[in-house]
């Protein structure tokens, strides 16, 4: 098992530009969860999908949105980026009954300039 | 969610056992305490989690105190790997669980 995976790795973008983060899981996890690191601060939690074809929004949702494609695939789209969003954005899954055990990948380093 | 309050840094030398505190005053009955780490950069790890009773796996021992206002999670043999940020975290459970991380308490373990 791979895992959770999320590419890209890094990515540097211009203010105003878009992009498409994605973040796969191969566990059969029902729940997934997009959050974001600025740094020396905790993780926030951006968007989350209890299953599939379902998502809500977290903590800082705004200037974000999100697809939930299939049960695997939950991508984070940044529709015209800003300097705020510069920050390590990591993906999350959760099997159920899992009593919060959330998996984690290893994050996507994003700068806007 | 209740709110934690951690240390901001600790040492500990290696070999010897890591006591990282945690005060969730406002905890309710139905909220359990989780901790996670996040070693340097990477994704955070889940390491332990409880809600009245001390619980024991391979990473980690989790003490609850009785008022279930406080814990500590212990680190019985800390090596240097065990460096990282330890979040303590605490949740309901249920369906896509929201859980809010803190600043967390920083772990140095010397040598």
């Amino acid at each position: 098992n791979a895992g959770v995976t999320q590419t890209p790795k890094f990515q540097v973008l211009k203010t105003g530009q878009s992009m498409t983060l994605q973040c796969a899981q191969d566990m059969n996890h029902n729940s997934m969860y997009w959050y974001r690191q600025d740094p020396g601060m905790g993780l926030r939690l951006i968007y989350y999908s209890a299953s599939e074809g379902t998502t809500d929004k977290g903590e800082v949702p705004n200037g974000y949105n999100v697809s939930r494609l299939n049960k695997r695939e939950f991508s984070l789209r940044l529709e015209s980026a800003a300097p705020s969003q510069t920050s390590v954005y990591f993906c999350a899954s959760e099997p159920p009954s899992s009593y919060n055990e959330q998996f984690f990948g290893p994050g996507t380093r994003l700068t806007v300039l | 969610d209740a709110k934690t309050t951690q240390p901001p840094s600790m040492d500990c030398a290696e070999g010897r056992a890591a006591n990282l505190p945690c005060n969730h005053s406002t905890i309710s009955g139905n909220e359990y305490v989780y901790w996670y780490r996040q070693i340097h950069s990477q994704g955070p790890q889940y390491i332990i989690h409880g809600l009245k009773n001390n619980e024991t796996n391979e990473m980690a021992s989790l003490i609850i105190t009785e008022d279930r206002k406080s814990s500590t999670l212990i680190l019985p043999h800390a090596t240097l790997r065990d460096t990282a940020v330890y979040y303590c975290i605490v949740s309901s459970t249920g369906t896509a669980s929201k859980l809010t991380f803190g600043t967390g308490t920083r772990l140095q373990v010397t040598l």
